[in-house]
């Protein structure tokens, strides 16, 4: 079946830092990957997508590039800042109808 | 847009009571909505699979008879926790995606949750 494996946390960095979350995953057939934020109190958000291989999703400073030969998709920020302090789920969708398989969530706390 | 909204946001409730939980999709019209579960610092645990107009398909493990979801519109799915117990605690989210011609656009919108403590 489907899964997906995100690096352990919580990640706890000084603002500026660069961020990497790492993920990978195990599918059958060509899926969809997505990175979504939950921000404290909030619902989940989706930050990302990438719909094949190759494929970069961006979005707020956020980057993503779908790994078909490393089944990887690392989310990546440059400069971090204290308000991106929430948990970032790695998901895949795309091999059953609509249904999404997510990551465990990785906590990341960014200090002033 | 793509807004969707949860009612309540959190709930108690006794042991072996029930509880109704609402999602709506505010600004959209939503033919799949999906529910999940959330365990304190744990993943999303998918629970069901609802469509408009038919029965909701349960992931295995999943007990139907005691999470009833019902989609009764295009823009509301509620579930019911009957006869909640201690273990029922959690964190309930649910998701809608909007309809599209010819298959899934696997974007899902989330509501924000809903606390429920069974005591």
């Amino acid at each position: 079946g489907n899964s997906v494996t995100q690096m352990e946390g919580p990640v706890t960095l000084s603002e500026e830092a660069f961020l990497t979350i790492n993920c990978t995953y195990t599918a059958t057939g060509y899926p969809s990957l997505f990175w979504y934020v939950q921000y404290p109190g909030e619902g989940l958000q989706l930050l990302l997508k990438a719909t094949k291989a190759d494929d970069k999703g961006s979005n707020k400073g956020f980057e993503a590039t779908y790994r078909k030969e490393t089944t990887s998709f690392h989310l990546e920020k440059g400069s971090v800042q204290v308000s991106d302090s929430a948990v970032y789920f790695c998901a895949l969708g795309g091999t059953s109808y609509g249904k999404l398989t997510f990551g465990q969530g990785t906590i990341l706390t960014v200090h002033p | 847009g793509a807004v969707v909204s949860q009612h309540p946001s959190w709930v108690i409730c006794k042991s072996g009571t029930s509880v109704k939980i609402e999602c709506r999709s505010l600004d959209f019209q939503a033919t799949t909505m999906f529910w999940y579960r959330q365990f304190p610092k744990q993943s999303l645990m998918l629970m069901a699979t609802s469509n408009e107009g038919s029965k909701a398909t349960y992931e295995q493990g999943v007990e139907k008879d005691k999470f009833l979801i019902n989609h009764a519109s295009l823009t509301l799915s509620t579930l019911t926790v009957t006869s909640a117990h201690p273990e029922d605690s959690s964190f309930y989210i649910c998701s809608a995606e909007p309809g599209l011609a010819g298959g899934s656009s696997y974007e899902q919108y989330f509501g924000p949750g809903t606390r429920l403590t069974v005591t």
